[in-house]
Order: structure tokens, then C-alpha cells, then sequence
């Protein structure tokens, strides 16, 4: 099982909003982790989003807009990042990552498409 | 502003070696831990392997242990990597990053290509 899986894909319209999912595997907590969350358009190298591991550790990165915010699910074990007010120029794929044991370790991303 | 360039990809065969190099600027290098991660065609994001500020610590991806080195040379602003005994898998895209916390910045990439 990997250590963070994603949906593969995902879909919303613009203005709405959308939840992507990263979810630790099994016996990993999620809340003793930094999430970390990137964005990479086709033909770019991927872009840092912003950082959350609890409301008073979190980091936005720079320029990024206040629409791009991280959260986490214990229940569910898993680090979300909310787009609020989709936009044509978020489609794009989206990374998670985690320091874990002695490496970094990305999500397999999910790809937004918004329509 | 931060900027990392890399350079040293190309064509290589199965067995073969390549030593990438990013040379950066826009800040005080020596200060920040440094990452490869790599991407290959179609495919997500790996990380690859990491170096520490003065090069005393490292870590690397299992797929790479033995094979790969990651160095630096502070006073030239650079870091690179030797890939050794390169298989048609560790054909990607190779970017540099900088990893003080996360990857904040990425610089374009560089393709490795290995094949016959």
C-alpha cells in the first residue's frame, strides 16, 4: 500500500469548490505530519501551494492566493487542500508530500479538470 | 529572486553514467538543504535524494542507494548529481529544488533519457 494515495482524477465547474484528498496509509497519523502541496501545469515544473500540519502550523506559499487552503481529516487520516471559487487556470495536477521516514515522499497527484 | 538552472541531461545508454549540476542564485545557498526529485514521462513526482546545508548528511531513495551520489560545492552555489549504472527506468525529467521546509522552489528540469 503506498504511503499517500490520491484520487486520480477529479472534476468541478468554475466558482465552485474543490476538495482534494491525500490520505496516509494505515498506522501513519496524519496529524503528527507537515502536508505539503504542489501544482504543475502541463510542460512546467511543479509549484509550491502551501504547508499544513495543524491552524497554528500552517505556511502559504509565496504569491499564492488565499482561495488555496490546506486542511485534515483525522477521521478519514488524510490532509486536504480546498479550492474555493474554481477558475479555468486551476485545472492542473496537484501533489501531496510528507517527510517520512528519512525521505520525502509525493502522492501519485490527482488531476483537476474544471468544466 | 531565486532562480536554479539545471543542466547535464541528454541521451545515455543502459550501464552508463550521467552527473547533473543546478546552479543556484538569488539566495545564500549554504544555508538551505537541497533535493532532486524526478518525473518521469507521463508519470508523478519522485524524490530522488537530499543533501544537508554542508553536506554531512544525505539521504537517498531506495531505487537510487548505490547508484546515485548527490553533492554540493557551496562555494560555486551548486549541486549536482552522479547517476551511475543508469537503467531505462530512471529515464525522467530531474529538477533541482530547494528544501528548507517542503520544496518552495523548483527550478525548469533537466531530461535524462536512457536507452539503446
Amino acid at each position: 500500500q503506498a504511503v499517500l494515495t490520491q484520487p486520480s482524477s477529479l472534476s468541478a465547474s468554475p466558482g465552485a469548490s474543490a476538495s482534494l484528498t491525500c490520505t496516509l496509509r494505515s498506522g501513519i497519523n496524519v496529524g503528527t505530519y507537515r502536508i505539503y502541496w504542489y501544482q504543475q501545469k502541463p510542460g512546467s515544473p511543479p509549484q509550491y501551494l502551501l504547508r499544513y500540519k495543524s491552524d497554528s502550523d500552517k505556511q502559504q506559499g509565496s504569491g499564492v492566493p488565499s482561495r488555496f487552503s490546506g486542511f485534515k481529516d483525522a477521521s478519514a487520516n488524510a490532509g486536504i487542500l480546498l479550492i474555493s471559487g474554481l477558475q479555468s487556470e486551476d485545472e492542473a495536477d496537484y501533489y501531496c508530500m510528507i517527510w517520512h521516514s528519512s525521505a520525502w515522499v509525493f502522492g501519485g497527484g490527482t488531476k483537476l479538470t474544471v468544466l | 529572486e531565486v532562480q536554479l538552472v539545471e543542466s547535464g541531461g541528454g541521451l545515455v545508454q543502459p550501464g552508463g553514467s550521467l552527473r547533473l549540476s543546478c546552479a543556484a542564485s538569488g539566495f545564500t545557498f549554504s544555508t538551505y538543504w537541497m533535493s532532486w526529485v524526478r518525473q518521469a514521462p507521463g508519470k508523478g513526482l519522485e524524490w530522488v535524494a537530499n543533501i544537508k546545508q554542508d553536506g554531512s548528511e544525505k539521504y537517498y531513495v531506495d531505487s537510487v542507494k548505490g547508484r546515485f551520489t548527490i553533492s554540493r560545492d557551496n562555494a560555486k552555489n551548486s549541486l549536482y548529481l552522479q547517476m551511475n549504472s543508469l537503467r531505462a527506468e530512471d529515464t525522467a525529467v530531474y529538477y533541482c529544488t530547494r528544501t528548507p521546509d517542503g520544496a518552495d522552489y523548483w527550478g525548469q528540469g533537466t531530461l535524462v533519457t536512457v536507452s539503446s
